[in-house]
């Protein structure tokens, strides 16, 4: 099956600081999205890229998605203690058979220390 | 409108032992997706389906059956639970396949 790779795996970094990370993939998709998860909740879309080079901001999130269709990078800047959680990217393959589930890479642990 | 609800939210089971998790979606959403995850890993797709009455295999469907017999309603169940199944269930939707996934809070299960 198809493999994401997802980094760094975790990330200590000052309230204020700039967060960046990315997803790499063995093979091409042509949606890429970015959630969030909370402890005891379930994944919530930040934000989704529908085009390859596509650059897409939700408030203080950057997203973009990669030319060669297998990578993307998530960045939020100037963090705040409500940023912390995990970050999952997700690639999605739409083909003429129909609903592709989500790929998952293995999430980026958000820690902010005050 | 509840969105994507899940039941149980906790379930312990021991070995051998059979249950059905349930979810329910409230926005007539064609498509529904079960996923499990498993610490340090991201989310797999187990099961989905495109529609009322039709089902699919995802990534890791060895163990577990699915059924769609309503709209709203995706059913997962384990005939015969194993620890290796022992993780967090996560139930989604969406009403196309280019559309957002929405998903439910999660069923967390052990299986001892």
């Amino acid at each position: 099956g198809q493999q994401l790779n997802q980094s760094p795996q975790s990330m200590f970094i000052q309230e204020g600081e700039d967060v960046s990370m990315n997803c790499t993939s063995s093979s091409i998709f042509n949606t890429w999205l970015w959630y969030k998860q909370d402890p005891g909740e379930g994944p919530v879309l930040l934000i989704a890229l529908y085009k390859a080079g596509e650059l897409t901001s939700n408030g203080r999130l950057t997203a973009q998605f990669g030319i060669t269709r297998k990578d993307s990078f998530l960045n939020i800047s100037a963090s705040i203690p409500s940023d912390v959680g995990i970050y999952f990217c997700a690639g999605q393959l739409i083909s003429g058979g129909g609903a592709d589930g989500l790929t998952f890479g293995k999430g980026t642990h958000l820690i902010i220390q005050p | 409108n509840a969105g994507v609800t899940q039941t149980p939210k906790f379930r312990v089971l021991k070995t051998g032992q059979s249950m059905t998790l349930l979810c329910a979606q409230d926005m007539n959403h064609e498509y529904m997706y079960w996923y499990r995850q498993d610490p340090g890993m991201g989310l797999r797709l187990i099961h989905y389906s495109v529609g009322e009455g039709t089902t699919a295999k995802g990534e890791v469907p060895d163990g577990y059956n699915v059924s769609r017999l309503k709209k709203q309603n995706f059913l997962l169940g384990l005939e015969s639970a194993a620890p290796s199944q022992t993780s967090v269930y996560f139930c989604a939707s969406t009403q196309r396949v280019t559309d957002t996934q929405y998903f439910g809070p999660g069923t967390r299960l052990t299986v001892l």
